[in-house]
């Protein structure tokens, strides 16, 4: 069974608006969470990562939230941009650490111009 | 800086055949691990390795070797390719335990 879910296969968002990617987990020890944005024929880049501690983290355009009690994660990129249109990994760890990860399947966003 | 390195980009392999993965990183990272990708399943952690003369287990091992006799170098061995090994392979690399990877462009992988 999956520990990490993204139910949305898909998104497609107007340029300029929000983009609001959602990811679920089970397992209650994973205490950090990563955001992953993958290029076709490219390898994921690490996009903006949240510790269990916080509840929200900001990196220009990207925010994750984080809500514990509802093991889910969002990520919101304001405004979208056409070259954010992309397939997005949300991926999480239980050694407090960046690296032993275990990924959702992933959502393709299509930001239209 | 090439940073994570991956060859072939494409194979083709026959069910039996084996075949080795390449993987090389230019970063000093003491941290590597080689992940697969299918459709709707994200990536799944295959092997990983913390340091020269050290790997182990990830969540998806069987039907897969390692082994890391330097830092830079942590090569993906296939001893018996099964059509169950189609799939995208991308190696990982990280400073240490606290990241965050940083992912090669990947190996796509058929077994007819």
């Amino acid at each position: 069974d999956q520990q990490v879910k993204q139910n949305s296969p898909s998104l497609s968002v107007q340029e300029g608006r929000i983009s609001i990617l959602n990811c679920d987990y089970t397992n209650s020890m994973f205490d950090y969470f990563l955001w992953y944005k993958k290029y076709p024929a490219e390898g994921p880049t690490f996009l903006i990562s949240i510790s269990s501690i916080k509840d929200k983290n900001e990196d220009g355009r990207f925010t994750v939230f984080l809500n514990k009690s509802a093991k889910h994660l969002s990520l919101h990129i304001v405004p979208s941009q056409p070259g954010d249109s992309a397939v997005y990994f949300c991926a999480a760890s239980d050694n407090n650490a960046g690296n032993m990860l275990t990924f959702g399947g992933g959502t393709r966003l299509m930001v239209k111009p | 800086n090439a940073g994570v390195t991956q060859t072939p980009k494409f194979q083709v392999l026959k069910t039996g055949q084996s075949m080795t993965l390449q993987c090389a990183q230019d970063m000093n990272h003491e941290y590597m691990s080689w992940y697969r990708q299918d459709p709707g399943m994200g990536l799944r952690l295959i092997h990983y390795s913390v340091g020269a003369g050290i790997t182990d287990q990830g969540e998806v091992p069987n039907g897969y070797n390692v082994s890391r006799s330097t830092t830079e170098d942590f090569p993906l061995r296939l001893l018996s390719a099964a059509p169950s090994q189609t799939s995208v392979y991308f190696c990982a690399s990280s400073y240490g335990s606290t990241g965050p990877l940083h992912f090669g462009n990947g190996t796509r992988l058929t077994v007819t």
